[in-house]
């Protein structure tokens, strides 16, 4: 079993769309839990932490489940520019970063 | 601004020869760094951990007498790839945590003809 599971889409969705992603993870030890987003060709880059109380940033709202093992992002409104690959990232402890295999999106006018 | 910077951002070279690359964190300390391998449409795999002062970290199926890896200082690690082949083609990432935060670089692309 990998140690982030996520599903890998494509999802193509109209412009002002809501879209949900799944993720899980197996080590229920894991500290510390993000979203990335990767651009085409890209370095992942850190779009929000996940926390248990659940954290929203505009359009994006994140929501961590530690008895089930499960993050969930949800984007509103979406937007052209949303487009991209979106990583469940897990922390297993010390900057030991594990990385789902990416979900990705595609949002279309 | 940057905070992770990587060179080369691209290496084309021939089966066989070694390449390195390098990976600095700008404007702070990195005792540890993190090499990750993406391979086309796959996500991150961590291939190692950078340990300065001391001897990398591999996970398991990552070679380290190909993958040799070097952080003599706290803001620099490379990674040079020995012998490479075809097969090692790929996205070569490196990061650092900064006040609880991975920062990644910019990411080198080698294709070995």
């Amino acid at each position: 079993r990998k140690e982030v599971e996520q599903d890998p889409g494509p999802f193509n969705v109209p412009e002002g769309a809501t879209v949900a992603f799944n993720c899980t993870y197996s080590n229920s030890a894991s500290q510390s839990f993000f979203w990335y987003r990767q651009d085409c060709r890209k370095e992942p880059k850190l779009l929000m932490s996940v926390y248990s109380s659940g954290n929203e940033d505009g359009r994006f709202t994140a929501q961590l489940n530690r008895a089930s093992q499960y993050i969930s992002l949800l984007i509103r409104d979406s937007k052209l520019s949303d487009s991209a690959t979106y990583l469940c990232v897990v922390n297993k402890g010390s900057g030991d970063m594990r990385f789902g295999a990416g979900t990705r999106l595609t949002v279309k006018p | 601004g940057a905070v992770v910077s990587q060179h080369p951002s691209r290496v084309i070279c021939k089966s066989g020869t070694s390449v390195k690359i390098e990976c600095r964190s700008l404007d702070f300390q990195a005792t540890t760094m993190f090499w990750y391998r993406q391979f086309p449409k796959q996500s991150l795999m961590l291939m190692a951990t950078s340990n300065e002062g001391s001897k990398a970290t591999y996970e398991q199926g990552v070679e380290k007498d190909k993958f040799l890896i070097n952080h003599a200082s706290l803001t620099l690690s490379t990674l040079t790839v020995t012998s490479a082949h075809p097969e090692d083609s790929s996205f070569y990432i490196c990061s650092a945590n900064r006040d609880h935060e991975q920062f990644f670089g910019p990411g080198t692309r080698l294709t070995v003809l």
